[in-house]
């Protein structure tokens, strides 16, 4: 089945500054790459996601890339807050079965 | 919409007790999914529904664990018996278009077996 890998695990990073985020896959016919973020006490929510057409897709802060060759994708958060610290997840789904995998998770943390 | 709603929100049991968490899904959604999360094993799909319909289980742990979906607003899972390993947050999610679209997590259910 599908692998996801999710690096770092922690991340720490001053406000304003940029923060990045990598995830491997291991399905080459995952084709739906989402990344949820969760706060403290809540349900994971979708900030952004892509498709394996496009290769890179940006919403305002926060952008994604897609390397379908080597099998990656990354979320970059530009011009860091305070209050996009939460834990962030990188998920992939491949056709081949049913499951969103999701990746271990990266707890970000924006200090003032 | 108030969004996906699952009850209750903490649980705290006994060791061989039933447990039986609940969900309502977002009215008009087809999909709706149990996961479970731990700091061990991460985000966890138990069961995905369809239509209303178990299209995928393979995630279930073992048998004493089971799901339904007896109509489109509602969704219970239950433990039975229940162990201090099943200890974790439950949540349920739902989405308009099955699974690679945007799913819609509820609050969680903290379970806690003692």
């Amino acid at each position: 089945g599908e692998n996801v890998e999710q690096h770092p695990s922690t991340l720490s990073v001053q406000e304003g500054d940029s923060a990045v985020i990598k995830c491997t896959y291991s399905d080459s016919a995952s084709n739906y790459f989402p990344w949820y973020k969760q706060e403290l006490g809540k349900g994971p929510q979708l900030i952004i996601d892509i498709r394996s057409n496009v290769g890179e897709k940006k919403d305002q802060r926060i952008a994604v890339t897609l390397n379908k060759t080597a099998k990656h994708f990354s979320l970059h958060i530009t011009e860091t807050q305070p209050e996009d610290s939460a834990v962030y997840f990188c998920a992939a789904y491949s056709n081949s079965g049913y499951a969103l995998n999701f990746g271990k998770g990266t707890s970000l943390l924006v200090t003032p | 919409d108030a969004g996906v709603i699952q009850s209750p929100r903490h649980e705290v049991t006994e060791m061989g007790q039933e447990v039986t968490l609940r969900c309502k899904p977002i009215s008009g959604h087809n999909s709706l999914f149990w996961y479970r999360q731990t700091m061990m094993r991460g985000l966890e799909l138990l069961i995905y529904f369809n239509n209303n319909v178990p299209i995928d289980d393979s995630g279930m742990p073992e048998d004493r664990f089971s799901a339904k979906m007896p109509n489109a607003s509602f969704s219970t899972l239950k433990i039975q018996p229940s162990e201090p390993r099943d200890s974790a947050v439950y949540f349920c999610a739902s989405s308009s278009q099955g699974v690679a679209t945007e799913a819609f997590f509820g609050q969680g259910t903290r379970l806690t077996v003692v």
